[in-house]
């Protein structure tokens, strides 16, 4: 079965912790991206990366890091610099991040920080 | 900074009835995208639509495009209780690589 897949799909983390969110597919994808996404709202990008071992920062990057030093995994982390990091958190991968292809979606993972 | 808008942002018909609901953008575009999203899932594609397209159709899904109004339409015909979603369109501006999101349209397929 060829996916996109997160986990967990809830965590729970308290103020000041630094948490990891993990993202693999298996569709053989060059690019990937995270996004935030808060009630009622649409999605906002956080870091995006077209190759391996290159990312750059979205539109909402403060807060967050990623590596990608394999094809197929993207994990953000989201540090304790993150003012409000309570969101669902979806991530994403296209066949290339060039124009014009669709973004395949996993599941989420949503986080609540008390 | 977000791109496209949805309107209206929340629609509620009977099932059978079509559902229409728009987007509109601010800069020239390459691409328009529109995708849905169940409560609480990830969001999936349904149709993508370039800058010189005007019309798309795919199954029950027609959607048009107005580069000169830069705005797009997603009509659903024949609605079913399983399209109750959110819908949002998705735009790359010119020259980029990522797409901008709206805040997406919350239809309800009443029985």
């Amino acid at each position: 079965d060829g996916g996109i897949t997160q986990s967990p799909k809830y965590l729970f983390r308290k103020e000041g912790q630094n948490v990891t969110l993990s993202c693999e597919q298996n569709l053989n994808h060059d690019a990937m991206y995270w996004y935030r996404q808060d009630p009622g709202q649409g999605l906002r990008l956080i870091y995006y990366s077209q190759i391996v071992n290159d990312f750059q920062k979205g539109d909402i990057a403060e807060g967050y890091s990623v590596s990608r030093e394999k094809k197929e995994s993207f994990p953000l982390t989201v540090t304790s610099a993150q003012k409000n990091p309570t969101a669902f958190y979806l991530c994403a991968s296209s066949i290339t991040g060039t124009s014009g292809y669709e973004q395949y979606f996993g599941p989420g993972t949503r986080l609540t920080v008390t | 900074s977000q791109q496209g808008e949805e309107d209206p942002q929340a629609l509620s018909i009977q099932e059978g009835e079509n559902a229409t609901m728009n987007c509109s953008y601010k800069t020239s575009i390459n691409n328009l995208q529109w995708y849905r999203q169940n409560s609480g899932r990830g969001l999936v594609h349904l149709i993508l639509i370039r800058s010189n397209e005007r019309e798309k159709h795919s199954g029950r899904l027609r959607v048009t495009l107005d580069t000169s109004k830069k705005s797009s339409s997603l009509l659903i015909t024949a609605s079913r209780a399983a399209d109750t979603a959110s819908y949002f369109c998705a735009t790359d501006r010119e020259g980029a690589q990522k797409l901008v999101f709206g805040q997406g349209t919350r239809l309800t397929i009443n029985p």
